[in-house]
């Protein structure tokens, strides 16, 4: 079982880009890397999800470098609503969701 | 939206009581999962059901019990119900199996209190 460490809280600006990193050292060969975001009394939400190198889609990007062993979301231009936390977690696929590992996430705070 | 619906949105019973949670996936996806968020404990897996079977089990108590029928919607059963079960319940659900790489997509949640 992968367990991920990331931080507790960070906080940012409206417009700045804010970089989340997550560890996980115990990463597995087949193992991907995914993050949620949630809202307060809201479920949470798939953002990205990549195996190596980097991934883009229309909210942010997750640069995962080769040893695998961390890998960071990047929010670019964050606003208000971007304040939520932010999950990072490791699976495969053949592992079951079970197993997987949603911890303390990170809670985002922007400020105006 | 995420085509996830949960009912009831809120619950408010008391101690000993026991309650239903109802979960209905999104068109065409096989798996379940409940989840249990409270404030000291983040979010935790109960358990998932796929097109009708067990197939992973987390943290759930044996008070509580699930089960997803043959249209595919699920229920929690709650029992014997206890102040520290006051919590957020999230379904979730998923296209295929549940492997660690496939999409949740998450219900708004059941938000139980118990007096």
């Amino acid at each position: 079982l992968a367990k991920t460490t990331q931080p507790i809280s960070m906080d940012s600006y409206e417009g700045q880009e804010v970089n989340i990193t997550c560890s996980h050292n115990n990463i597995a060969t087949n193992d991907y890397i995914t993050w949620y975001q949630q809202f307060p009394s809201q479920g949470p939400r798939f953002i990205i999800q990549g195996y190596k190198t980097k991934v883009t889609n229309e909210v942010a990007s997750l640069f995962i470098p080769a040893d695998r062993k961390s890998s960071t979301l990047s929010l670019p231009r964050v606003s208000l609503s971007d304040t939520a936390v932010y999950y990072c977690l490791v699976g495969d696929r053949g592992s079951t969701l079970g197993r997987l590992y949603f911890g303390r996430g990170t809670q985002l705070t922007v400020w105006p | 939206d995420s085509g996830v619906t949960q009912t009831p949105k809120h619950l408010i019973t008391a101690t000993g009581q026991r309650v239903t949670l109802r979960c209905s996936p999104r068109s065409g996806d096989l798996s379940v999962y409940w989840y249990q968020q409270s404030l000291d404990q983040g979010l935790q897996f109960l358990i998932q059901y796929y097109n009708g079977e067990e197939r992973a089990k987390g943290n759930i108590l044996e008070r509580f019990s699930a089960q997803q029928f043959p249209d595919l919607h699920s229920e929690l059963n709650l029992s014997s119900l206890e102040l520290g079960d006051s919590a957020l319940y999230f379904c979730a659900s998923s296209a295929a199996s549940g492997s660690g790489t496939d999409t949740q997509y998450f219900g708004p949640g059941t938000r139980l209190t118990v007096l």
